[in-house]
C-alpha cells in the first residue's frame, strides 16, 4: 500500500533557528503533494503543495518545500522560526492525479522555544 | 467567499446510536472529501463523493456512509456507533483537483 513517512513525531526548535520536517512517500510514480498545518482544535490548512513544473514550491508564512523524485522527498523548510510556527504539520500525498483521495503521514508537532 | 462549515462541532453519543454530520462546502466546489482523525490512525480518508455520486471510499466498514445533494452539501452517517468512532472528522472541498479546503471538523466522542 502506498504510503507516507515523517520522521520524527515531535520537533523542537528555538525561535530563529531553521525549520525542517521530513517527509518521505512510498511510490516512485509522481504524485501530488502537499503540506498542511494544523492549529489546535482546527481544521487543516494548507502551506503549500506541489502538482507539475519547479520543484522548489513556495507557501504561505515563509515556508517552502522541494519535490525530490529521486529521493522520493518532500521536506518542509523555514529559514527562522517564529513562535506562531508552533502547531502540527501534515504531509499528503495524492497518487489519482488529484487530491480528492489524499494520504497522509502521522504528524510532526513543532514547538519553538522562546 | 466563506469557508467550508462543518455541523455540529461537537457531539455526544452513546454506544450503539447512530449520527449524522453535515458539511458545506465552499460555494462553487462539487467535490467533498470526509475524512477521520484519530491519536491512533491518524487522518484516514472515509470517502469522496462528486456531483452526488461517491467517487472514491477508504477502508472503513458499511457503518460509514455518505451522500451529497445537488447543491454539494455533504453529509456523513455512522450507525451502531463504537467507542472506536471517537474522532474529529474532517470535511474537505475542491473545484479544481489539485487542492482540497478543509472545514474546522466535528469533534464526535462515543461514550
Amino acid at each position: 500500500a502506498q504510503s507516507v513517512t515523517q520522521l520524527g513525531s515531535h520537533v523542537s526548535v528555538s525561535e530563529g533557528a531553521l525549520v525542517l520536517l521530513r517527509c518521505n512517500y512510498s511510490s516512485s510514480v509522481p504524485p501530488y503533494l502537499f503540506w498542511y498545518v494544523q492549529y489546535p482544535n482546527q481544521g487543516l490548512q494548507l502551506l503549500l503543495k506541489y502538482t507539475t513544473g519547479a520543484t522548489l514550491v513556495k507557501g504561505i508564512n515563509g515556508f517552502e518545500a522541494e519535490f525530490k523524485k529521486s529521493e522520493t522527498s518532500f521536506h518542509l523548510t523555514k529559514p527562522s522560526a517564529h513562535m506562531s510556527d508552533a502547531a502540527e504539520y501534515f504531509c499528503a500525498v495524492s497518487w489519482q492525479g488529484g487530491s480528492e483521495k489524499l494520504v497522509f503521514g502521522k504528524g510532526t508537532k513543532l514547538t519553538v522555544n522562546p | 467567499k466563506a469557508g467550508v462549515t462543518q455541523t455540529p462541532r461537537y457531539l455526544i453519543k452513546t454506544r450503539g446510536q447512530q449520527v449524522t454530520l453535515s458539511c458545506s462546502p465552499i460555494s462553487g466546489h462539487r467535490s467533498v472529501s470526509w475524512y477521520q482523525q484519530t491519536p491512533g490512525q491518524g487522518l484516514q480518508f472515509l470517502f469522496e463523493y462528486f456531483s452526488e455520486t461517491q467517487r472514491n471510499k477508504g477502508n472503513f466498514p458499511g457503518r460509514f456512509s455518505g451522500r451529497q445533494f445537488s447543491n454539494s452539501r455533504s453529509e456523513m452517517n455512522v450507525s451502531t456507533l463504537e467507542l472506536g468512532d471517537s474522532a474529529l472528522y474532517l470535511c474537505a472541498s475542491s473545484a479544481k483537483v489539485d487542492t482540497q479546503y478543509f472545514g474546522p471538523g466535528t469533534r464526535l466522542t462515543v461514550l
